[in-house]
């Protein structure tokens, strides 16, 4: 076990709704990332925070959010799905120092199926 | 942006030894982590570099030569749960110090 939470482990929605993936860092740590991984690619970096603000962007859709709330734990939201979408959707933390040496731990990943 | 070559998969022996290569390219190289990841699983941490040179953790060991865009993890005795994906990951401190992962090398373990 890792320590971080993500909920929910699987969703199974439709074109066109939104998502929100919730996750929980490991204790003490501020950093939190989120990465897309779909069958045909590897973990796709999305976006990360630190302490709350936003710190690294990647290859995030525009119809793609986040942020991270005061109590650390942070939300990935999905909106206008489509059906490319599907994909497992991890969070990692790190911390909590914020240095470049520091591991990320990830969670278990909530698997998206958008039909 | 980075760009991180692995090999697509790769077969070894139990009892083996094998080496993974991986090769970046990144302007601002700031540390080269590898991962391992089973099946449907989350990746777990395997090693870190930043300076060149060997890095040893039981049976896993990483080297690192940052002048020539290059990292290797070296698994011994290969046993059968060694059969998973390993990614490497590049951290680059433009754009944040984000962590950005190769697409992994699968490796089959066979007896």
């Amino acid at each position: 076990d890792s320590g971080v939470t993500q909920t929910p482990k699987h969703l199974i929605t439709a074109t066109g709704q939104r998502v929100t993936l919730r996750c929980s860092p490991r204790s003490g740590d501020l950093s939190v990332y989120w990465y897309q991984q779909s069958l045909d690619q590897g973990l796709q970096f999305l976006i990360q925070y630190y302490n709350g603000e936003e710190r690294a962007k990647g290859n995030i859709l525009e119809r793609f959010s986040a942020q991270q709330f005061p109590d650390l734990h942070s939300e990935l939201n999905l909106s206008s799905l489509e059906l490319g979408d599907s994909a497992l959707y991890f969070c990692a933390s790190s911390g909590p120092q914020g240095t470049t040496n520091e591991k990320l731990f990830f969670g278990s990943g909530t698997q998206l199926s958008v039909l | 942006g980075q760009n991180i070559d692995q090999p697509t998969e790769m077969t070894a022996t139990e009892g083996a030894i094998v080496q993974i290569n991986c090769t970046y390219q990144t302007s601002g190289f700031n540390g080269l982590f590898w991962y391992q990841q089973h099946a449907g699983e989350a990746p777990t941490f395997l090693s870190y570099n930043v300076l060149d040179g060997l890095e040893e953790k039981g049976r896993f060991s990483s080297f690192l030569s940052r002048s020539k865009g290059y990292s290797y993890l070296l698994l011994k005795e290969l046993q059968m749960k060694d059969s998973a994906s390993y990614l490497c990951a590049v951290r680059d401190r433009n754009g944040g110090n984000k962590l950005v992962f190769g697409a992994g090398t699968i490796l089959r373990v066979k007896s």
